[in-house]
């Protein structure tokens, strides 16, 4: 059975700082893996989608890789901002199925 | 070019109700999921459904069933509500199964609370 972890489940530190957010997963048999951002009490937005067959994606001050073999996907956030202040959930589809199986998010405040 | 869009925003019920929620996929998408969050925890699979069929089911009573119609709207129907079905129900399409298709888009969610 899948299963999703992100550590740590909370992380604050001061604005401008580069930061990185970990995802691991317990089977490496996936189609993709995809990084959502969500801020309180609303829905979920899509960050980035990394296939199977990918080792990293980048859009603008973010850029997630994937380790397939290992089980792990981080999320490296440059520079950040207190904009980016918010939950960020990271989401595996299986090789067997086409529905996301979660993490629990990292909580991460930026501090001015 | 609108999002996902799902209705109501907020809803409250009472034990043993029943309740609809609806969703409208981005235009062109044939795949619609609808994901359960509790409150601080990651979402939980409900249903999937592609060209109108199911075609994924999560670990949910039968008091949970879902459609999908022939325009790809769907709607989330649960029955006999308990207090533990008060969450945050997000809807997701994507343009259709597999690989880069699979990419899901989210609605704001439908907050249901029921006391």
């Amino acid at each position: 059975k899948q299963e999703v972890t992100q550590i740590p489940a909370a992380l604050s530190v001061p604005e401008g700082e580069n930061l990185v957010l970990n995802c691991s997963f317990t089977d490496s048999a996936i189609y993709n893996l995809q990084w959502f951002r969500q801020d309180p009490g609303k829905g979920l937005t899509s960050l980035l989608l990394i296939q199977s067959s990918q080792r990293e994606q980048t859009s603008g001050r973010l850029n997630a890789s994937l380790d397939k073999s290992s089980g792990r996907s981080t999320l490296y956030i440059a520079a950040s901002q207190p904009g980016d202040s918010a939950t960020y959930l990271c989401a595996v589809t299986p090789g067997s199925n086409y529905q996301l199986i979660w993490g629990a998010g990292t909580k991460l405040i930026i501090k001015p | 070019d609108a999002g996902v869009t799902q209705s109501p925003t907020h809803l409250i019920k009472t034990r043993g109700q029943h309740v609809t929620l609806r969703c409208s996929p981005i235009s062109g998408h044939k795949s619609v999921s609808w994901y359960q969050q509790v409150l601080g925890q990651g979402p939980q699979f409900i249903f999937q459904y592609y060209e109108k069929e199911e075609r994924g089911r999560g670990n949910f009573p039968d008091r949970f069933s879902a459609r999908q119609f022939p325009n790809y709207s769907s709607e989330l129907n649960v029955n006999a509500l308990l207090l533990g079905d008060s969450a945050l129900y997000l809807c997701a399409s994507s343009s259709g199964l597999g690989g880069s298709y699979n990419e899901q888009f989210f609605g704001p969610g439908t907050r249901l609370t029921v006391l």
